[in-house]
């Protein structure tokens, strides 16, 4: 079962705008990280967040995270046709052997 | 290119068939992570091995096993395959087994079972 929930399902956007990205989650968490997946290929890792740091940057790439909220949120700014990729949190329970649980993602389509 | 290498890319089976999926990890890495990827249950998390050793185990079903060998290379069987089987097989490594560390993923293998 997903711990993490991304939304929305899908985004699609105009080059240069950028892309906001939801990921919600039910119980307390180590750690959570996003990943990018291009179609049909491996999964890449972003950025990790810990539990106890609230925001964090990574060149055009911002990951806020609320834990009382138990929400994060992928923020990429000045979007390019490269961006297009589906996007996935994941988080790690506290507690837990820090096996990183999958959401469903969301679909990104950054047109041209 | 993650360094991390599956085999076959591709593989097309019947049902009732047994077939084994191939991971070399990224050099220094010893932990090894395998993922079942499929559209109505999304990325789902089967085991882990560290260093030749089962670390932690996901939602694995019976007919599947793993193994980690002595130069970390991975294999997972899959057996009794049924139709709902198909899907992207991804194997990942990290240089540990404690955490956070992030996990490299391969190219994926992509099971078709008719």
């Amino acid at each position: 079962s997903q711990q993490g929930e991304e939304d929305p399902q899908a985004l699609s956007i105009q080059e240069g705008e950028n892309a906001t990205m939801n990921c919600s989650y039910k119980t307390s968490i180590n750690n959570l990280q996003w990943y990018r997946q291009n179609s049909g290929r491996g999964l890449v890792h972003l950025i990790l967040i810990r539990s106890n740091e609230r925001e964090k940057h990574s060149g055009r790439l911002r990951v806020t995270l609320d834990t009382s909220k138990k929400s994060s949120s992928l923020l990429i700014t000045a979007s390019r046709a490269a961006d297009t990729a589906s996007y996935f949190c994941a988080t790690d329970a506290r507690g837990g052997s820090y096996i990183p649980t999958f959401g469903r993602g969301t679909s990104l389509i950054v047109h041209p | 290119d993650s360094g991390v290498t599956q085999t076959p890319k591709h593989l097309i089976t019947a049902t009732g068939q047994r077939v084994t999926l191939r991971c070399s990890p990224r050099s220094g890495d010893l932990s090894v992570y395998w993922y079942q990827q499929s559209l109505d249950q999304g990325l789902q998390f089967l085991i882990q091995y560290y260093n030749g050793e089962e670390r932690a185990k996901g939602n694995i079903l019976e007919r599947f096993s793993a193994q980690q060998f002595p130069d970390l290379h991975s294999e997972l069987n899959l057996s009794s395959l049924e139709l709902g089987d198909s899907a992207l097989y991804f194997c990942a490594s990290s240089a540990s087994a404690g955490g956070p560390y992030e996990q490299y993923f391969g190219p994926g293998t992509r099971l078709t079972v008719t």
